[in-house]
């Protein structure tokens, strides 16, 4: 298995909700990623897990929460979120964090509106 | 800080025509470069990618792409365009940082003419 599964693959959702994005790998990697991209422009890292560990957090807003329940899974707990958050959300993943020249393998993208 | 950046925003190039994708860095160390290329509501695809050895790097779908460091460039590189290949190019650039990093490049629409 070689791919990043991301579920759902829309969203939409009102300011007031809570909702969870899902990211499943089974490549044995061990560090794990949330990208947001809005459109015509690259993706911006939000959260890097390692080692199932937070090690990097791109002073993203707490209405954003990551989790790693384990190697294989990542969430994305959404909450109070605003229209501007609609965007496209990729989760990747890559072998061993501390080798940069891995490369990140991305999942397809969750679609996200906020109304 | 390291950046990467992508001088052609929009490219047209009609099928069976050559290709050339532009990227340059600044990073100090020894970078390590990748190329990806996303299509329409889609996630990223790896091309290829650099990070010693020869610089002249083959990748999928009959790409590739040169590593110059005098100039700092990574360009990429298809000697014949099929109408598939229309998409959003990224170049990127990986910190040598535990936790990994990239970063991105602006990105180059590719369109492909009939």
């Amino acid at each position: 298995d070689t791919e990043v599964t991301q579920t759902p693959k829309h969203l939409v959702m009102g300011m007031t909700n809570k909702k969870s994005l899902k990211c499943e790998q089974h490549m044995g990697h061990r560090a794990m990623y949330w990208y947001k991209q809005k459109a015509k422009k690259p993706p911006e890292l939000m959260f890097v897990y390692s080692y199932e560990k937070l090690s990097i957090n791109e002073s993203v807003p707490s209405r954003f929460s990551p989790e790693c329940p384990n190697s294989s899974l990542l969430n994305l707990h959404l909450h109070a979120l605003q229209p501007e958050d609609s965007a496209l959300y990729l989760c990747a993943s890559s072998h061993e964090p501390e080798r940069s020249y891995n490369e990140q393998f991305f999942g397809p993208g969750t679609r996200l509106t906020v109304l | 800080a390291q950046s990467v950046t992508q001088p052609d925003i929009h490219i047209t190039v009609s099928e069976g025509a050559s290709l050339e994708l532009r990227c340059n860095y600044s990073y100090g160390a020894t970078p390590y470069l990748f190329w990806y290329v996303q299509s329409p509501g889609q996630g990223l695809q790896l091309l290829l990618k650099y990070f010693s050895g020869d610089t002249l790097v083959q990748g999928i779908k009959g790409f590739e792409a040169e590593f110059k460091r005098s100039q700092s460039s990574f360009n990429l590189r298809k000697p014949s365009v099929h109408w598939s290949d229309a998409a959003e190019y990224f170049c990127a650039v990986a910190v040598d940082n535990y936790g990994q990093n990239f970063v991105f490049g602006p990105g180059t629409r590719l369109s492909v003419l009939p």
